[in-house]
């Protein structure tokens, strides 16, 4: 049965900081995996999806990359901002169907 | 990128009676759509897979007769909570993967329901 770990559980930084959240996998047998936005109270918004052929995918501030044969992947922020505070989701999909597998998220407070 | 809405946003009722939760793709066509259920600070929680034209697939330890799935068409799926009790309440998610978009799964804003 898949499982995926987020690390850490929450993050305080202040303003400009660049920062890592990573996730952890244990079947390395994925479809893709995907990194999600989630505000207070709010749907999911995508943030990344990353293929398990492709390494990283880049947008903006953001970078993801996956390392499928370890089971990981990291979402990097640069220069962080009040506005990135939320809560981030790491999902892998095993295909068959696109379910997603979630972990219980990093809680993010950037401070101005 | 692709949306997903969802109808109602909120809801309240009262103990025994029946909700619907509709989900939408707006702008593309889904044969599959799923359904998660989110409780206050927990992740979310896979209940089904909603099949177009087929029976739902549910998770372990989901009641389906209290849980009911209807995908009518390519673009709406319905979940009907039944006889809702208290321990229902909860925040109920859909989401559809974007074929065109890599399978991308993208989600409905959530509906928030709380049963007195």
């Amino acid at each position: 049965k898949q499982e995926v770990t987020q690390i850490p559980a929450a993050l305080s930084v202040p303003e400009g900081e660049n920062l890592v959240l990573n996730c952890s996998f244990t079947d390395s047998a994925i479809y893709n995996l995907q990194w999600f936005r989630q505000d207070p109270g709010k749907g999911l918004t995508s943030l990344l999806l990353i293929q398990s052929s492709q390494r990283e995918q880049t947008s903006g501030r953001l970078n993801a990359s996956l390392d499928k044969s370890s089971g990981r992947s990291t979402l990097y922020i640069a220069a962080s901002q009040p506005g990135d505070s939320a809560t981030y989701l790491c999902a892998v999909s095993a295909g068959g169907g696109n379910k997603l597998v979630f972990g219980a998220g990093t809680i993010l407070r950037v401070k101005s | 990128g692709a949306v997903v809405s969802q109808h109602p946003s909120w809801v309240i009722c009262k103990s025994g009676t029946s909700v619907k939760i509709e989900c939408r793709s707006l702008d593309f066509q889904a044969t599959t759509m799923f359904w998660y259920r989110q409780f206050p600070k927990q992740s979310l929680m896979l209940m089904a897979t909603s099949n177009e034209g087929s029976k739902a697939t549910y998770e372990q330890g989901v009641e389906k007769d209290k849980f009911l799935i209807n995908h009518a068409s390519l673009t709406l799926s319905t979940l009907t909570v039944t006889s809702a009790h208290p321990e229902d309440s909860s925040f109920y998610i859909c989401s559809a993967p974007e074929r065109l978009a890599g399978e991308t799964q993208y989600f409905g804003p959530g509906t928030r329901l709380l049963v007195l």
